[in-house]
């Protein structure tokens, strides 16, 4: 069956180290994969997408890669901040299906 | 400033109660969603509709109902045939019906629980 693993557990960080979360999956080929950061109580947010034929995409202090190979995709915060706390989701597509959420890792950063 | 309208917040159900859950967007989006998520959990698609007057099950739409009059408006309705509910449920919206193209817009939720 298809899956998507991302880390149960919290990420533990200090301020100002760059955070790295992994988001892995099997029988999936997929298209599309995107990355939301959802805060307690609240609807997930959008922050990147990366199609299967990229291999890196930033934004500002965030970087994401895909590696179809290893059918897994890294998230990273360079220089992460208290504020950068939250849970993050990973959630991909192949070709013509609905998007389907990882269940989260939860990151601390702490000052 | 556009986006999506959930409600109520908070919501209890009793048993052999349905109940309605409300979604409103205004960003002009065509395609919208219901997810369910459960604690530890990713968020499960209940129903999704690409155009008005259309919609389509979901991974988990047992127990639930939907309807699509108007394109800003997706409200969900959580049967007594649901005999686990007590879940968040999010709405949300896409310029196109996504399929993993284009980022999903997401309400703020609405927590259900049962009395």
């Amino acid at each position: 069956s298809q899956k998507i693993e991302q880390n149960s557990e919290a990420l533990n960080i200090q301020e100002g180290k760059t955070a790295t979360l992994t988001c892995n999956y099997t029988n999936y080929s997929p298209a599309y994969l995107q990355w939301y950061r959802q805060d307690p109580g609240r609807g997930p947010v959008f922050l990147l997408l990366i199609r299967e034929n990229e291999k890196e995409k930033r934004k500002e202090r965030l970087k994401v890669t895909f590696d179809t190979t290893l059918k897994q995709s890294l998230f990273h915060i360079t220089a992460s901040q208290p504020a950068d706390s939250a849970t993050y989701l990973c959630a991909l597509t192949a070709a013509g299906n609905m998007l389907t959420f990882g269940g989260g890792t939860r990151l601390m950063v702490k000052p | 400033d556009g986006g999506i309208t959930q409600s109520p917040k908070y919501l209890f159900r009793k048993e052999g109660q349905n109940v309605t859950l409300s979604c409103e967007q205004n960003l002009n989006h065509d395609a919208m969603y219901w997810y369910r998520q459960d604690p530890g959990q990713g968020l499960r698609l209940i129903y999704y509709s690409q155009i008005v007057n259309d919609f389509q099950k979901g991974d988990i739409a047992e127990g639930y109902s939907v309807s699509r009059e108007k394109k800003e408006s997706f409200p969900l309705t959580v049967t007594s045939a649901q005999k686990n509910p007590t879940a968040f449920y999010l709405c949300a919206s896409s310029i196109i019906p996504s399929q993993g193209r284009q980022p999903q817009h997401f309400g703020d939720g609405t927590r259900l629980s049962i009395l």
